[in-house]
């Protein structure tokens, strides 16, 4: 099945720093890429779509300079926390769509998630 | 407006037990609803995928039915293992490819 890496899968970083987040699609070509946070005992909110070779979309309320995505490869988007503070420390997940192949393009693959601690 | 509400918030069975999880939704336009397990730490993992067209759809001990006319949703989990134990998140799909929306999720704890 198809397989969606994120890297890294944890990260503790200092108060003001800037995080990079990896999410890459590993045996399909995502043009299409989406970044959720999670809060503990919370739903996904969907935070940002990213598209291939174009500015990502974002969701209402997040700050696109705060949270900067790039896809700039048809396997590979990232998120980049910049400025990070401790109300930053969150549960980021990214998910992408074989929209490739006929009977596996309603199915979303999500990362293995990476949990952010902002000290 | 789309949302998705899951019940219970959260449920304690013994190894070897059934229970079901509900899931209503009111989304619009729909196209699909999703099941998705998520252990804790880890992103979800698709269990079902079901349209409007399909009635129940089964994965293992995983079994999901959907009731298009009255926008519910269940997923019954048989002969529960201690490795069931995450929470289970139903999703709503509306509309194009883009657009999930998620419950809350029911979490499951499975005792010995």
């Amino acid at each position: 099945g198809a397989v969606v890496s994120q890297h890294p899968s944890w990260v503790i970083c200092k108060s003001g720093t800037s995080v990079k987040i990896e999410c890459r699609s590993l045996d399909f070509q995502a043009t299409t890429m989406f970044w959720y946070r999670q809060f503990p005992k919370q739903s996904l909110m969907l935070m940002a779509t990213s598209n291939e070779g174009s500015k990502a979309t974002y969701e209402q309320g997040v700050e696109k300079d705060k949270f900067l995505i790039n896809h700039a490869s048809l396997t590979l988007s990232t998120l980049t926390v910049t400025s990070a503070h401790p109300e930053d420390s969150s549960f980021y997940i990214c998910s992408a769509r074989d929209f490739g192949q006929t009977g596996r393009n309603t199915e979303a693959f999500f990362g293995q998630g990476t949990r952010l601690t902002v000290v | 407006k789309n949302q998705v509400e899951q019940s219970p918030q959260s449920l304690i069975i013994l190894e070897g037990k059934n229970c079901t999880l509900q899931c209503n939704y009111t989304v619009s336009p729909f196209s699909n609803l999703r099941w998705y397990k998520q252990d804790t730490g880890r992103g979800p993992v698709s269990l079902t995928i079901m349209t409007f067209s399909e009635n129940t759809k089964s994965n293992g001990r995983y079994t999901a039915t959907l009731d298009a006319d009255t926008k519910q949703s269940s997923l019954h989990i048989t002969a529960s293992q201690l490795s069931d134990s995450a929470s289970y998140i139903c999703v709503a799909s509306s509309g194009g490819y883009n657009k999930l929306i998620f419950g809350a999720g029911t979490r499951l704890a499975v005792h010995p």
